[in-house]
């Protein structure tokens, strides 16, 4: 398998624009999660997904920010409008749905809110 | 709720030298943890992981050790090299309900020749 493949990797975009960042997960796994990585507040888990039903989006910071999952090798995460505290690195990872198994990250993408 | 602590870095350190990053958790039952590392510009990897009390995971040098009396999993090698420099993050996984990671802030780890 080729490992959790988000995209883009990198995104430039303006303020009051519109983003969708793309994730396909490990085939076969039934977590998915995304999260944000800033310098400021580290690591956060924005919302997961078992089955492709949202189980927690406590983590979304705003309505602004909405996330799908259409099916068990597709999510996305959509920020609307996009602003430039935004700006942050966004990670998607996956993980099987048993006991004491670890969650397998993407690269990341890179998103710059101008 | 569940939540993991884990000390301030960055830890500076001259290659060779000992390393130990601590790690504490608080979480109900009995969790899974986890140690990743994050290289720049990359995902995060898992490094090693303990499934129950006193478990020891181990991992290219690195070893932490899963101690429910004091709730810790504290990362440590005997002998760091340049390139073990490094974000390490200590994570939780509950074994009860619906699997969340839950990570910690990151230490970040630079080694100097």
């Amino acid at each position: 398998d080729a490992g959790v493949i988000q995209s883009p990797r990198h995104e430039v975009t303006e303020m009051g624009q519109e983003v969708t960042l793309r994730c396909k997960p490990i085939s076969g796994h039934d977590y998915l999660f995304w999260y944000r990585q800033t310098m400021m507040r580290g690591l956060e888990l924005l919302i997961y997904f078992n089955n492709n039903v949202p189980i927690d989006d406590s983590g979304m910071p705003e309505d602004r920010f909405s996330a799908k999952m259409p099916n068990a090798s597709f999510s996305t995460l959509k920020i609307q409008p996009s602003e430039p505290r935004d700006s942050a690195v966004y990670f998607c990872a996956s993980s099987y749905a048993q006991l004491n198994t670890e969650a397998f990250f993407g690269q990341g993408t890179r998103l710059t809110v101008v | 709720g569940d939540s993991v602590t884990q000390m301030e870095g960055p830890v500076t350190l001259s290659e060779e030298a000992f390393l130990t990053i601590n790690c504490t958790y608080t979480a109900t039952g009995y969790p899974s943890l986890f140690w990743y590392v994050q290289y720049p510009g990359e995902g995060l990897q898992l490094l090693l992981k303990a499934t129950k009390a006193d478990d020891k995971g181990s991992n290219k040098g690195f070893e932490a050790t899963y101690r429910k009396e004091t709730t810790s999993f504290h990362l440590e090698k005997g002998s760091v090299q340049v390139s073990d420099s490094a974000v390490y993050f200590c994570a939780l996984s509950s074994n009860t309900g619906f699997q969340k990671l839950v990570f910690g802030t990151g230490t970040r780890l630079l080694v100097s020749p």
